[in-house]
């Protein structure tokens, strides 16, 4: 089935304490990228990636950190993650190529600093 | 920078349709989505339409746009409990980047 596989689904951690959200994907996607979503401010890109290698900011990348070593997957790093890093996080990907073609999501990763 | 804005919420009685409404700024816009998010999970694509094109239907759904006004819509005919969910805009620009609005809450009661 072609999917995108996020781990966790539940966070829980505490300030400054590293941590990295993992995901993967099964359809040979050039383009992957990572969003969160947040109440009133819907989603928001982070960093995004067109292939292997190469990684850019989204709109809100302060805090985090990407990588793009493999084509299938883009893990998520938060360094020293903050109360404010809270937010629920969704990776998605695309071929990047073709008539409409949209992100498959993944099915979202609750994070929580305390 | 682009922006893309909805209304926040909706409410519906079961059997009505549906018109979810949305305007983006940027003409060079190559596609436009639609997604749904319901509870707990991720968003599904639900359609997409070109932007040279006016209108697309796909079963109950109907997409309209008018790209002279950079309005886009979305008509769920019969629209059923189902259907309850948060309902996103999106663009297309560039290579693969997509702007989401902040979502619509369509509430369809009995």
């Amino acid at each position: 089935e072609a999917q995108v596989t996020q781990n966790p689904r539940y966070l829980i951690t505490v300030t400054g304490k590293k941590l990295t959200v993992t995901c993967s994907q099964n359809m040979n996607h050039e383009y992957m990228s990572w969003y969160r979503q947040d109440p009133g401010l819907g989603l928001r890109q982070i960093y995004y990636s067109m292939n292997v290698e190469v990684t850019d900011k989204g709109d809100v990348p302060e805090g985090y950190k990407v990588s793009r070593k493999e084509k299938r997957n883009f893990p998520l790093i938060l360094e020293s993650p903050s109360p404010n890093q809270t937010s629920l996080y969704f990776c998605a990907s695309s071929s990047g190529t073709g008539a409409g073609d949209g992100y498959t999501f993944g099915s979202g990763t609750r994070l929580t600093v305390v | 920078g682009e922006d893309v804005e909805q209304s926040l919420f909706l409410s519906v009685r079961e059997g009505d349709s549906s018109v979810i409404n949305c305007t983006y700024t940027d003409s060079s816009s190559t596609y436009l989505y639609w997604y749904k998010q319901e509870p707990g999970a991720g968003l599904q694509l639900l359609t997409y339409i070109f932007s040279n094109m006016d209108m697309k239907q796909d079963q109950r759904l109907t997409v309209l746009l008018n790209k002279k006004d950079k309005h886009l819509s979305l008509r769920i005919a019969d629209t059923q409990t189902g259907d309850s969910a948060i309902y996103f805009c999106a663009e297309r620009l560039g290579y693969s980047t997509l702007t989401f609005g902040k979502g619509t809450m369509l509430l369809v009661s009995p």
